[in-house]
Parts: structure tokens; sequence; C-alpha cells
């Protein structure tokens, strides 16, 4: 049973450099999502796609940020122009809604560190 | 305001013992769900239990049962005869059903010795 992977898992990047992550997800899924988790806090949602529809963006995207899943299975984040303060651990999660309880699988993460 | 709250930043359990980690919720949604999710220190996030909103019985997997009191909106997880390998970050999560997405608490580390 293939779990939610991630690559790169660990990424430095000088600031003003775009960087691109991938999310492959359970490959039963619809559900895909990205979350941004700092140093000492919770995951936050950033966004989530069902199949290849981008249903809902946080706040907390930028401009900067854009994420796509173009034929409904795997997904990219990319961050353009990187900040120091985009240094974070990025998690995708996958879920199958049929009814009842939408649990998330969370892949291993890619650590992004901007210098 | 929804917001989950996680009072305890840590919490010791010698091993073989039973610990409760704290959970508090905030919502006005009357349907919602409740997670509890284990993270190592490798960084992927595990999930461990769920618990709906009208579900009348307190969730359990394995030694982990889940002490759901809505009317105090407190879902504490009880790991029962803690092990060596439950040592981790452990974040209490809530979704609620008119949104997808989980929100979190800020994580209680939990540290098993011998």
């Amino acid at each position: 049973d293939t779990g939610v992977s991630q690559d790169p898992r660990h990424k430095i990047t000088k600031r003003g450099q775009n960087v691109t992550f991938r999310c492959d997800p359970i490959s039963e899924h619809n559900r895909l999502y990205w979350y941004r988790q700092t140093l000492g806090q919770g995951p936050e949602f950033l966004t989530y796609f069902q199949n290849e529809a981008q249903l809902e963006k946080s706040r907390l995207l930028s401009d900067r940020f854009s994420a796509e899943r173009p034929k409904g299975s795997f997904s990219t984040l990319e961050i353009q122009r990187t900040e120091q303060g985009d240094s974070a651990m990025y998690l995708c999660a996958s879920s199958l809604v049929q009814g009842g309880a939408d649990t998330q699988y969370f892949g291993p993460g890619t650590r992004l560190t901007v210098l | 305001a929804q917001k989950i709250t996680q009072t305890q930043p840590g919490m010791f359990v010698q091993e073989k013992e039973a610990v409760t980690l704290d959970c508090t919720y905030d919502t006005s949604d009357p349907s919602y769900g409740l997670f509890w999710y284990k993270q190592p220190s490798s960084g992927e996030m595990i999930f461990l239990i769920y618990q709906g909103s009208y579900d009348q019985q307190n969730a359990t997997e394995g030694r982990y049962s889940l002490n759901f009191q809505k009317a105090r909106k407190s879902a504490n997880l009880v790991i029962s005869a803690s092990q060596l390998g439950d040592s981790a970050m452990y974040f209490c999560a809530m979704m609620p059903y008119n949104t997808d997405k989980l929100i979190f608490g800020t994580g209680t580390r939990l540290q098993v010795f011998p």
C-alpha cells in the first residue's frame, strides 16, 4: 500500500529563487491538500484540490505561490521569488471523499530553507 | 472563531503507563470531525484516531482512545501502555464539516522514558 510521497524531502535555496515541490497522493484518493508548518506550530492550510479542480486557497497563499494538479493525480506547489519567511515544512495530504470522515493522510513533507 | 487549543507543550510518561493529552476546541458549527495525528522527528504526520461530533461512543484504535466530552468541547487523547516509540509531537485537529480543511493546535511533545 503506497502512501503519499513528496519530492524533494529537503530544499535549500537562495532568496529570490523559484522552487517547485511535487506531491503524489495515494492512488485512489480524489482530494489533495497542501499545508505549511513552521517551527513550533501546527500545520496551516494552504490550498486543496478535488480531482483537478482547485477548490479553495488560503489567504496565506500569496501571489508568489501557485499550485496545480493537472490530471487529477500528482500536484506541484511552486514558490516564486522565495523569501526567508517562506522557510517551513510543506506538507501534502490526500483523502478519499465518499461520505463520512474525510481522513487526510500526510506525506513526509518537504523542508524548505531560504538563505 | 474556530480554534484548537493544546495547553500542554510537553508531557513525560514512564514506559507502560497511560497518558492523557489534552485538547479543547472552539467552533459554532454543529457538525465537525476531530482528529489526532502523531509527528515523529522525521516529520511525517501519522493519523491516529477520528471522532465525529455526532458519534455517541468514544473512538478507540488499539492503544489510542479519544475521550470526547461534547458539552465541554474537549477531545483528549489517551494512550495506554506507553512505548518508547510513542515519543513524538501529537497534534489535535478539527474539521468543521462546512469546510474541508483541518485546523491544528500547536501540539504536545510526549517523551516516554524507560
